[in-house]
Formats: structure tokens, sequence, C-alpha cells
């Protein structure tokens, strides 16, 4: 079974603060995606990674960063917490499509909640 | 640019009525089409896929969904649900023919069943 775990279901962190969210994936993934999910706006891609050292910008960069230094680890990075930033978090992984246009299907982790107070 | 809509934000139906949760996209080009659910506290998980083929798909759980090009749709459907069908679901398309491996996600549709 595909495994995607992130490193905490429930965080709280003072606005300025640095804050990481960690991913990890068990399946030799080369794709690797960070969400924010929020109530009536769905899932909307913040960043994106095709291979280690690798990342694309997503719908919603402003304010996060990521770091791929390894394939199985995704790390989503905001500089300085603010409150606009207090969502649910999920990472997911998949196999790159590469020249192929059938697309493999994304696993996802149980998300982080995180609070900006 | 690409975008799909859910426009059922909110479903209530008692246990053994029929469903549908309608989901429609802007593309006009071959397009790869998802359904995915979130049961309460639990991860993402696929319900079923559309890639080519048979326009009717079967996924897990009784559901199943219907690719229409000529409506750019979409729509979910079981046939008697559930109170364990309580969750809340997503529809998503590939972002384009040369770029499939990222995902559109429409709004969410969050269904609950009452025995």
């Amino acid at each position: 079974d595909v495994k995607v775990t992130q490193s905490s279901r429930y965080l709280v962190k003072r606005t300025g603060e640095k804050v990481f969210l960690e991913c990890v994936q068990d399946m030799d993934h080369e794709n690797m995606f960070w969400y924010r999910q929020d109530p009536g706006l769905g899932l909307r891609l913040i960043y994106f990674s095709y291979d280690v050292k690798m990342k694309e910008k997503g719908d919603i960069p402003e304010g996060y960063s990521v770091s791929r230094e390894k394939k199985e680890r995704f790390s989503l990075i905001l500089e300085s917490a603010s409150t606009n930033q207090t969502s649910m978090y999920l990472c997911a992984s998949s196999f790159g499509t590469g020249n192929l246009e059938v697309p493999y299907e994304q696993y996802f982790g149980p998300g982080t909640r995180l609070t900006v107070t | 640019a690409q975008s799909v809509s859910q426009h059922n934000h909110h479903v209530i139906l008692s246990e053994a009525a029929s469903l549908e949760l309608g989901c429609n996209y802007s593309y006009g080009g071959t397009v790869n089409l998802f359904w995915y659910v979130q049961y309460p506290g639990q991860h993402l998980q696929l319900l079923l896929k559309y890639f080519s083929g048979d326009p009717l798909v079967k996924g897990i759980k009784g559901f199943e969904a219907e690719f229409i090009k000529s409506k750019f749709s979409f729509n979910l459907r079981k046939p008697s649900v559930q109170w364990s069908d309580t969750a809340e679901y997503f529809c998503a398309v590939t972002a384009g023919t040369w770029n499939t491996d990222k995902l559109i996600f429409g709004t969410g549709t969050r269904l609950q069943v009452f025995p």
C-alpha cells in the first residue's frame, strides 16, 4: 500500500513564525504536491515537485516555499506565518507521466491542520 | 485556464435514496477525470477515474460516473446511498494534454446521509 505521511496532524503557530510541514512517501513516486484545503474552495495547489530539487509553482504559491532534497520527502515552508494561512494542508504523491498522456493517481496524506494565531 | 465546477455544495439524503453529484469542466481537449472522496477524519482517496473508452466508469463502493463529452460533464451516481457514504466528494481533471501530472479540483460537495 502506498503511504504518504505528514509530520503533524495539528499545529498551532504564532504570526510571524517560520513553519515547516514535512511530507514523506514510500512508493518511490517522482511527483509530490502540496495543497491547501479550505471550506468552499476545494483543494488548491500550492507547489508541485516532479523530481529532486525541482519545483513548480501552483495556483497559490505566495507566502510559501518548498524544498525537495530527497525523492521521498517534500517540505512546505511558511517563511513568516500569517493568520490567512490557517488551513488544512494536504500532501500528495504520484508517479510521473513522462511522455504519457495518462496520468497516475495521486495518493494523499492525512493532512495537517495549521492554526496561526 | 481549466476549471472544474461542482454546483451542489451540500446534499442531504436519506438512506436508500439515489445520488447524483454534478461535475462540469471547462477544457475542450482531451481530459482525464477523477472523483475523490474524503470520509470524516480520513485521507482523500480515489473513488473512480476516466481516461478513455467506455464513458460509464465504475468505482469502489457501488459508485459510477458518466463522461458526457458534449456536456463537459462527469457526474457521479449511486443508486442507493448508505449512511457510510457521508463524506465530501471532489471532482478533478488533468490540467491539459501535455500537463497530466497536475490535477485541478472542484470546490467539493458535502454529502450527508441520514438513516
